[in-house]
C-alpha cells in the first residue's frame, strides 16, 4: 500500500515569489511520482511526473520537482509564481504495473498569488 | 479532441437509492478510472476498467461497482445510498496498453448529494 502526505494544506505567496510545496510518501514498492494541477472551476491536470532517470524533472510553465528516495520526498518547486499560478496542487503515486491508472493522492495544496 | 465526459453534473438522491454515473473518455482511450472526492478524505481511487475488464480496484466496499461497455464508456453505480458517499465523483482516461505517457485526463465531475 501506499501513502501520500503533503506537508501544507495552503501557501500563501506574492507574485514573482518562489513557492515550495512539500510532498512525502511511503510505499513498500517502487512507485512513479506525479503532480496534478487544478485550476479554479477546472477539472485535474498532469503538471509532470517522475518515472525514472534524472531525479530533476520539470514542466513547460516553469514548475520543476526533485524526486529524492533517501527522503522519499518529491517536492515541487517554482522560482517565480504568477497570478495565474493560483490553484489546487496535488501529489501523486502510482506503482508502476498500473501505468498512471491506480493513483493514491495527498490531501493537496492550496496556493494563493496574492499581486 | 473532446475531453472527458461526464454526466450528470450534478445529482441530488435520498439514503437508500442508487446511483448510475457516466463517462465518456476521451475518443480512442481505452483505460477509464473513478475517484471520489471529499472535503474529509480527498481523492481516493475506486477503480479502473480496461477494454471491459476491471483491471484494479480501490478499498470501497462492494456497494460501489462499475462497468466499461466495449466503446469504452463507463459507468459507476452505488447502491444502497449513505450520506457519506456526497462527493464529487472523477472519470479520468487514458490510452492505455501500448501508451508510455502515464497520463490521465480528468473529467469535470459528477457532484452527487446525498440526503
Amino acid at each position: 500500500a501506499q501513502s501520500v502526505t503533503q506537508l501544507d494544506s495552503q501557501v500563501p505567496v506574492f507574485e514573482e515569489a518562489p513557492v515550495e510545496l512539500r510532498c512525502n510518501y511511503s510505499s513498500s514498492v517502487s512507485v512513479y511520482l506525479f503532480w496534478y494541477v487544478q485550476y479554479p472551476n477546472q477539472g485535474l491536470q498532469l503538471l509532470l511526473k517522475y518515472l525514472s532517470g534524472s531525479t530533476l524533472v520539470e514542466s513547460i510553465n516553469g514548475f520543476e520537482a526533485e524526486f529524492n528516495k533517501s527522503q522519499t520526498s518529491f517536492h515541487l518547486r517554482k522560482p517565480s509564481v504568477h497570478i495565474s499560478d493560483t490553484a489546487e496542487y496535488f501529489c501523486a503515486v502510482s506503482p508502476p504495473e498500473a501505468a498512471g491508472n491506480k493513483l493514491t493522492f495527498g490531501g493537496g495544496t492550496r496556493v494563493l498569488v496574492k499581486p | 479532441k473532446a475531453g472527458v465526459t461526464q454526466t450528470p453534473r450534478y445529482l441530488i438522491k435520498t439514503r437508500g437509492q442508487q446511483v448510475t454515473l457516466s463517462c465518456s473518455p476521451i475518443s480512442g482511450h481505452r483505460s477509464v478510472s473513478w475517484y471520489q472526492q471529499t472535503p474529509g478524505q480527498g481523492l481516493q481511487f475506486l477503480f479502473e476498467y480496461f477494454s471491459e475488464t476491471q483491471r484494479n480496484k480501490g478499498n470501497f466496499p462492494g456497494r460501489f461497482s462499475g462497468r466499461q461497455f466495449s466503446n469504452s464508456r463507463s459507468e459507476m453505480n452505488v447502491s444502497t445510498l449513505e450520506l457519506g458517499d456526497s462527493a464529487l465523483y472523477l472519470c479520468a482516461s487514458s490510452p492505455g496498453a501500448g501508451s508510455y505517457s502515464y497520463e490521465q485526463y480528468f473529467g469535470p465531475g459528477t457532484r452527487l448529494t446525498v440526503t
